[in-house]
């Protein structure tokens, strides 16, 4: 079936460092892609998304790139910031159905040192 | 922020003993979704429904039921609880299917003893 891997975690970086945070997914047909990040305490929100083969998504200076031929959807920020401390998960929906049914990675912890 | 809630955010129960957790919502979705939060596992999908009285089964529905019979509500019930149902339960809602993103809750952590 259908799946989506992320590095492990965690990851710890000093502030204004360059963020990657690596994810490839498995779908046999063509998915849409999402990161979600959850902040301590709260639920998951959406960060960015994309919807076909080299689409980016952006948002608060994040971005990624739907690369078909790599099955991948790596998350970068060019310098991170304390408040980005968070929990980040790699998302896909494997739906021919229209039901939006998603697929999670295992999550990445960011912590973000001053 | 989309209006969806959860009761109760946190429970503490024993083995054997009934659950039931509720989901609300206040923007007229049609998509509610429960999942579960492990570590190690991310998030996974237990049941969700796509309108009034229509649900179907996730990945991990084994030992749980859902109802809706109200758009506003999605209950979700663990009929005999077990240790290993033990996590964080969040719900997510979403207007349309594939391309939308999901709206989630604060979720509810279960202590099953």
């Amino acid at each position: 079936g259908d799946s989506v891997t992320q590095m492990e975690g965690p990851v710890t970086l000093s502030e204004e460092a360059f963020l990657t945070i690596n994810c490839t997914y498995t779908a046999t047909g063509y998915p849409s892609l999402f990161w979600y990040v959850q902040y301590p305490g709260e639920g998951l929100q959406l960060l960015l998304k994309a919807t076909k083969a080299d689409d980016k998504g952006s948002n608060k200076g994040f971005e990624a790139t739907y690369r078909k031929e790599t099955t991948s959807f790596h998350l970068e920020k060019g310098s991170v910031q304390v408040s980005d401390s968070a929990v980040y998960f790699c998302a896909l929906s494997e739906d021919s159905s229209n039901t939006g049914k998603l697929i999670f990675g295992q999550g990445t912890t960011l912590q973000v040192k001053p | 922020d989309a209006g969806i809630t959860q009761s109760p955010r946190h429970k503490v129960t024993e083995t054997g003993t009934p659950v039931t957790l509720r989901c609300h919502q206040t923007e007229n979705h049609r998509y509610m979704y429960w999942y579960r939060q492990d570590p190690g596992h991310g998030l996974r999908l237990i049941h969700y429904s796509y309108g009034v009285k229509d649900t179907d089964k996730g990945e991990v529905s084994d030992g749980y039921s859902v109802s809706r019979s109200k758009t506003e509500d999605f209950l979700l019930t663990l009929e005999s609880a077990t240790s290993s149902q033990t996590s964080v339960y969040f719900c997510a809602i979403s207007g349309q299917g594939t391309y939308n993103e999901q709206f989630f809750g604060p979720g509810t952590r279960l202590t099953v003893l």
